[in-house]
Order: C-alpha cells, then structure tokens, then sequence
C-alpha cells in the first residue's frame, strides 16, 4: 500500500499561532483528504485536496481557517491557523488508490494552550 | 447526508471472549463499507465489503454486511489484550467524491 510520512507527529502550540502539517506519499497519488479527529469523536473530513485543482472544503470548514497546499502528486500541507483551544484535535492525512483502497498518514496530535 | 451509528461505543471483555460490533448506515448511493482499528492516531485497514452475505475473514477477525437492513458487525473471537482499540466503521458513497464518512467507533478493551 501507499505509504504517508505524516510531520509533525506532535506538537503544542500557543492560540493565536498557526502550525503546518506536512504528508509527504511515497507514490503519485491523485487524490488527498485531511481528516481532523477531535477528543472523544470520529473523524471529520476537513477537505479533499486534489493535485491541479483548489482543495474542496466540506460544510464548516474554510480555506482561511485550513489552507491547503498541493503543489504535486506526492505532497500535501494543511495549516491550523489561527488556533485556539478548540482546534486541539488528531489531524490526518490520507490517500485513495485504486490498488489499495484508503491508507492514512500517522497523524499529527495538536494540543493548543 | 449520508450516516454511521456504531454501538456499543465503549466494551470490556476479558481475554479470550468473542465481541461483536455494530455499524448501520444510512447512505444515498452505497459503494462500499469499511471497518478500521485505531490505536494511536491512524486508523489501520481491517476489511472492505461490498456485498451482502460474503463473510470477510482475517485471522480472528471476521465481517459481515447486510446491504438490506443497512448494517454490518465485526466479530472478533478469543480475543487478546492486543485487540484493545478504537473500532471504525466508515461509508463510501456514491459519485466521484471518494471521502468517507465514519461513524463514532466503539472502544474495545481487553482485560487480561
């Protein structure tokens, strides 16, 4: 299966500030989606980002909030703008093939003080 | 909008009982169903269905779906202390949007 090196596996960061999470796909993938899984609940698709086109956010989340870079097909960041204590969540990354189905990235723990 | 129920959400057993989890869905356009475990931070891939009635089997695990009814269960027999985890059943749906929509899960823990 596709394999995503998932950066930084944790981090604890200051409200206000903003933090990048990077996967890098050790294939050419088309399609990306970045799941955000707060305490206690089940993850939430934030938006599917594909190469060549803008990312596409589900209801309640906006690129001000979550930009999204996808410059190729091996690389994808998400950033936490802005954040607060309610952004404390697991984020993750994950890939679809044809191949192997969905594989996710080894998420990034985001505690905000 | 497309839907998962999982329960129990949390379950205790002890080492070497047989646990079943539930999953029903409501989906518009049903492609497949997708169980996960999820120990840490990323879920890992359990079993795909896409039929009724074709038992998936791994192991000691082993899965199930009823596209009629709109549920599937994870059966896990003798279990270990090592099958401890959260257990995710997740929908894809229809059309060219291949995200998934995933239900709560059901915390599993195994006493020894």
């Amino acid at each position: 299966s596709a394999v995503i090196s998932q950066k930084p596996s944790r981090d604890i960061c200051q409200r206000g500030t903003s933090l990048t999470i990077q996967c890098q796909v050790d294939s050419q993938v088309t399609m990306m989606f970045w799941y955000r899984q707060q305490p206690g609940q089940s993850l939430t698709l934030i938006a599917t980002a594909n190469q060549g086109s803008e990312a596409t956010y589900e209801s309640g989340f906006v690129i001000d909030k979550f930009p999204i870079s996808r410059p190729n097909l091996t690389f994808s960041t998400l950033t936490v703008s802005n954040m607060s204590p309610e952004d404390s969540s697991i984020y993750l990354c994950s890939v679809f093939t044809s191949d192997y189905g969905y594989t996710f990235g080894s998420g990034t723990r985001l505690t905000v003080v | 909008e497309d839907k998962v129920v999982q329960s129990p959400l949390s379950l205790v057993v002890h080492e070497g009982d047989t646990v079943t989890l539930n999953c029903s869905y409501e989906v518009t356009n049903f492609r497949s169903l997708l169980w996960y475990k999820q120990e840490k931070k990323a879920p890992t891939f359990l079993f795909m269905l896409t039929s009724s009635g074709i038992e998936k089997k791994s192991g000691r695990l082993s899965s199930i779906l009823d596209k009629k009814e709109l549920f599937s269960i994870l059966n896990i027999t003798a279990t270990q202390t090592g099958d401890s985890a959260v257990y995710l059943c997740a929908l894809h749906s229809g059309g060219s949007n291949y995200k998934l929509t995933f239900g709560k899960g059901t915390l599993l823990t195994v006493n020894p």
